[in-house]
């Protein structure tokens, strides 16, 4: 079975200052992996996604997730965050099933960017 | 936008009446996914439909709850006998990546 554990539920940081928002999982077979935002009284959306090939992917937003097979994370970051990065972050991994793919969410973490 | 719309968007109820959602995907996605979202926390799968079959579902989805697909197109989900514990976030995605923006449901 597999499991998603982020293993911080809120994370306070400075804007301008670099944040790391981590995301362990765990998988017996090949998985896909995501990192989804979703900002206050809005619905989801896909921040990044990693699927095959390199195993660093990055957003249009400055954000990036570098997934490692060996530790079973990925991990997301940005070398600078805005204010408006304020949000709830959720790490996701799909593993394949008969007949699909089948989901399973962290329980977020909450980025607070201060001024 | 997602292209994914979910109806309505807020829906309060008194315990014991039934409740249907719906749930509009982007009409080339065969995969539509249920989920629900409670204070605090991520997801949690409730069923998924490949066109109109619906092909697992979870153990949080009781008798009580209920979901078609028909025509592999549109979807609803609908809740009988609604408890206080069902009031969550009910959020319908298109192959996994696409979220709708959800029908918050609240029971008195």
């Amino acid at each position: 079975a597999q499991s998603v554990t982020q293993l911080d539920s809120q994370v306070p940081v400075f804007e301008e200052a670099p944040v790391e928002l981590r995301c362990n999982y765990s998988s017996s077979v090949s998985v896909y992996l995501f990192w989804y935002v979703q900002y206050p009284n809005q619905g989801l959306q896909l921040l990044l996604k990693y699927l095959s090939g390199s195993t660093l992917v990055e957003s249009i937003n400055g954000f990036e997730a570098e997934f490692n097979k060996s530790q079973t994370s990925f991990h997301l970051r940005k070398p600078s965050v805005h204010i408006s990065d304020t949000a709830e972050y959720f790490c996701a991994v799909s593993e394949r099933e008969a007949g699909g793919f089948k989901t399973i969410f962290g329980a977020g973490t909450r980025l607070f960017v201060k001024a | 936008d997602t292209g994914v719309s979910q109806n309505p968007r807020h829906k309060i109820t008194k315990r014991g009446q039934n409740v249907t959602f719906r749930c509009d995907p982007i009409s080339e996605h065969n995969r539509l996914y249920w989920y629900r979202q409670t204070l605090g926390q991520g997801p949690e799968f409730l069923t998924y439909f490949q066109n109109e079959a619906q092909l697992e579902k979870s153990r949080l989805l009781s008798d009580r709850f209920s979901a078609e697909r028909p025509k592999g197109s549109f979807s609803t989900l609908e809740i009988q006998r609604t408890e206080q514990g069902d009031s969550a976030m009910y959020l319908c995605a298109t192959d996994t990546q696409y979220f709708g923006p959800g029908t918050r449901l609240t029971v008195l």
